[in-house]
């Protein structure tokens, strides 16, 4: 089983409309949660991090649920410029090592 | 800031060449990390310093492969000899060790073929 699944997609969605990405990780001693989004041919950059009581930023919503082991991003009003690959990230202990998953491709349509 | 900066950007090489891959790190950031990119495999760990000491190696493929920091703002990776199932984009990344929130800032990769 791989340390952080992501829904590969694509998920393909009109502008202005709210997607939702979800990500499992299966370590349940993972510390820090955060959401990288890579553009094509691009390095990973970071979107957000994820706390426990969950948090916005702007039209990007983050939540965690350690009990299940499971993130979330909500994009609301979706943009043509969301448009990249998504992905989930965690670490483990304090040695931050950031675990990646594959990510999710999100197309935002005109 | 110029922050993470790597060179060469792009790399083409025959197979069984060395490739030397080069990464500078941000001022003051004490972490470093090379990671590999496939389409098949995505983004992988390959090795990670802090302080400029290995922690862990345990993603370097093959011995084929090295990474050495001589110093706090460099490190390179190196591949002897190179094969095409060494292609791959290569990214380093940076960051700061305190703070648990921090993140890591990639630099802009380097994409390797090796024919």
């Amino acid at each position: 089983r791989k340390e952080v699944e992501q829904d590969p997609g694509p998920f393909n969605v009109p502008e202005g409309a709210t997607v939702a990405f979800n990500c499992t990780y299966s370590n349940s001693a993972s510390q820090s949660f955060f959401w990288y989004r890579q553009d094509c041919r691009k390095e990973p950059k970071l979107l957000m991090s994820v706390y426990s009581s969950g948090n916005e930023d702007g039209r990007f919503t983050a939540q965690l649920n350690r009990a299940s082991q499971y993130i979330s991003l909500l994009i609301r009003d979706s943009k043509l410029s969301d448009s990249a690959t998504y992905l989930c990230v965690v670490t483990l202990d304090s040695s931050y090592k950031l675990i990646f998953g594959s990510g999710t491709r999100l197309l935002v349509r005109p | 800031d110029a922050g993470v900066i790597q060179s060469p950007r792009h790399e083409v090489t025959e197979m069984g060449q060395e490739v030397t891959l080069r990464c500078k790190l941000i001022s003051g950031h004490n972490s470093l990390f090379w990671y590999r990119q496939t389409m098949m495999r995505g983004l992988e760990l390959l090795i990670y310093f802090n302080n400029n000491v290995p922690i862990d190696d345990s993603g370097m493929p093959e011995d084929r492969f090295s990474a050495k920091m001589p110093n706090a703002s460099f490190s390179t990776l190196k591949i002897q000899p190179s094969e095409p199932r060494d292609s791959a984009v290569y990214f380093c990344a940076s960051s700061l060790r305190s703070g648990r929130r921090d993140g890591y800032t990639f630099g802009s990769g380097t994409r390797l073929t090796v024919v």
